[in-house]
């Protein structure tokens, strides 16, 4: 098994453009989260996702969308980059509630 | 919202001590996740404890929670290079955890001297 696998693995933006951030896991998990990782700030959540066709959004989801229409697939959509989003985007997934989620090993985006 | 405090924020032991990172949030915890993180890369699960004095070891980690205190505590013992990183400690935000709201704390960065 792939486990989560998330691309790119590094992107440079520039400031008022548009990108989505893929992730997909083959473990037939139903949550799903992306989180973003600052210095200093620690792990915050920004969407998630309790199954196919339901999400919510978390600790920080301005400037960002996301859509499930897959149990596998959950694309964070960046709808107009800011220097703000400069960050390391983690999307992780876990069977139900009570599972240790599985972190994809991460996208490192900066935005100029 | 709740919030998890981790202490201390780094720690610099020498190979072959022991060491405890405690993990404390400011409301009652529900299901306590233990993570650890190499510089650069993604989050590896350790554990997860749920009930209130339950403890859990994985080789020579082992992690408590205390509910009461509403604190969990990780202790490695004799430690070595290979676990150095940062450990992060997360936790369902709700009892039942409807909203998959799970919140981590700032993290402990713990380097290990040969």
């Amino acid at each position: 098994n792939a486990g989560v696998t998330q691309t790119p693995k590094f992107q440079v933006l520039k400031t008022g453009q548009s990108m989505t951030l893929q992730c997909a896991q083959d473990m037939n998990h139903e949550y799903m989260s992306w989180y973003r990782q600052d210095p200093g700030m620690g792990l915050r959540l920004i969407h998630y996702s309790v199954g196919a066709g339901i999400t919510d959004q978390g600790e920080v989801p301005n400037g960002y969308n996301v859509s499930r229409s897959t149990t596998e697939d959950f694309p964070l959509r960046l709808l107009s980059a800011a220097p703000s989003q400069t960050s390391v985007y983690f999307c992780a997934s876990r069977r139900t509630v009570n599972y240790g989620y599985t972190f994809g090993s991460g996208t490192r985006l900066t935005v100029v | 919202s709740q919030e998890l405090e981790q202490s201390p924020q780094s720690l610099i032991v020498q190979e072959g001590k022991n060491l405890t990172i405690n993990c404390t949030s400011s409301k009652t915890l529900y299901g306590l996740y233990w993570y650890k993180q190499k510089y650069g890369e993604g989050l590896i699960f350790l554990m997860m404890l749920q009930k209130g004095g339950e403890e859990k070891s994985h080789e020579k980690i082992t992690a408590k929670l205390d509910e009461k205190k509403q604190q969990s505590s990780l202790h490695i013992t004799a430690s070595q290079p290979s676990h150095a990183g940062i450990y992060l400690c997360g936790a369902d935000a709700t009892s039942n955890n409807a909203g998959n709201m799970l919140t981590f704390g700032g993290g402990t960065r713990l380097m290990v001297k040969p």
